[in-house]
């Protein structure tokens, strides 16, 4: 375990539905992200959050909201998604700049 | 913002052979360069990183080389084991945009035994 977890880990949703995906160190990192893998683009940065401050914004639809409420936690809330939008979603997070990420083992999300 | 290119997007070796990837990057401020070793349904590890002012660094069959100028860095695999089969991403930061890294499209190796 790299001490980044993520849940769930597995999510199929309707394009109306509502649902959040969560992720959790314990490793005292100040920097947390968001990325999207697909066979489209292997990791794309979405989100970057700096001492819980956003600081990086990838041009992401606003049907992606991040939200977090402090240097452990890190939330994505989903909100009429589309198919496109299925893919392996990770987080990861690192000990100040220029440092080894860690990522969790990601949520499998699937838009019906 | 930094832009990183990675060739081949595809390689395959026999077992005992070396294998090298090639990463460019964009951003002259870039001081940090990472590879990451994911296997199929896992998770991205570190598997070796350099920083802007070393050439060279060595961690068993890895290594990892940079050239500033150029702007490029490499990473080899010597002697290849069918359990480094895998997809490789490098990466690129700089300590001016909060330590986030631009990743490379990944090279899939295959070691074939």
């Amino acid at each position: 375990e790299t001490g980044v977890t993520q849940t769930p880990r597995h999510l199929v949703m309707g394009m109306t539905n509502k649902k959040s995906l969560k992720c959790e160190q314990h490793l005292g990192h100040n920097a947390m992200y968001w990325y999207k893998q697909s066979a489209k683009k292997p990791l794309e940065l979405m989100f970057v959050y700096s001492l819980e401050e956003r600081v990086e914004n990838n041009s992401v639809p606003s049907r992606f909201s991040p939200e977090c409420p402090n240097s452990s936690h890190l939330f994505l809330h989903l909100h009429t998604l589309q198919p496109e939008d299925s893919a392996l979603y990770l987080c990861a997070s690192s000990h100040g700049q220029d440092n080894e990420q860690f990522f969790g083992p990601g949520t499998r999300l699937t838009v019906l | 913002g930094e832009n990183v290119e990675q060739h081949p997007s595809t390689l395959s070796v026999q077992e005992g052979d070396s294998a090298v990837i090639k990463c460019t990057y964009s951003d002259s401020a870039s001081n940090y360069f990472p590879w990451y070793k994911q296997e199929l349904g896992k998770r991205p590890q570190l598997i070796i990183d350099i920083r802007s002012n070393v050439g060279e660094k060595k961690d068993q069959r890895i290594a990892v080389t940079l050239n500033k100028t150029a702007k490029h860095f490499s990473l080899h695999i010597t002697e290849t084991q069918p359990e480094d089969s895998a997809v490789y991403f490098c990466a690129a930061s700089s300590n001016t945009n909060a330590g986030k890294s631009t990743f490379g499209d990944g090279t899939t190796l295959t070691v074939k035994p």
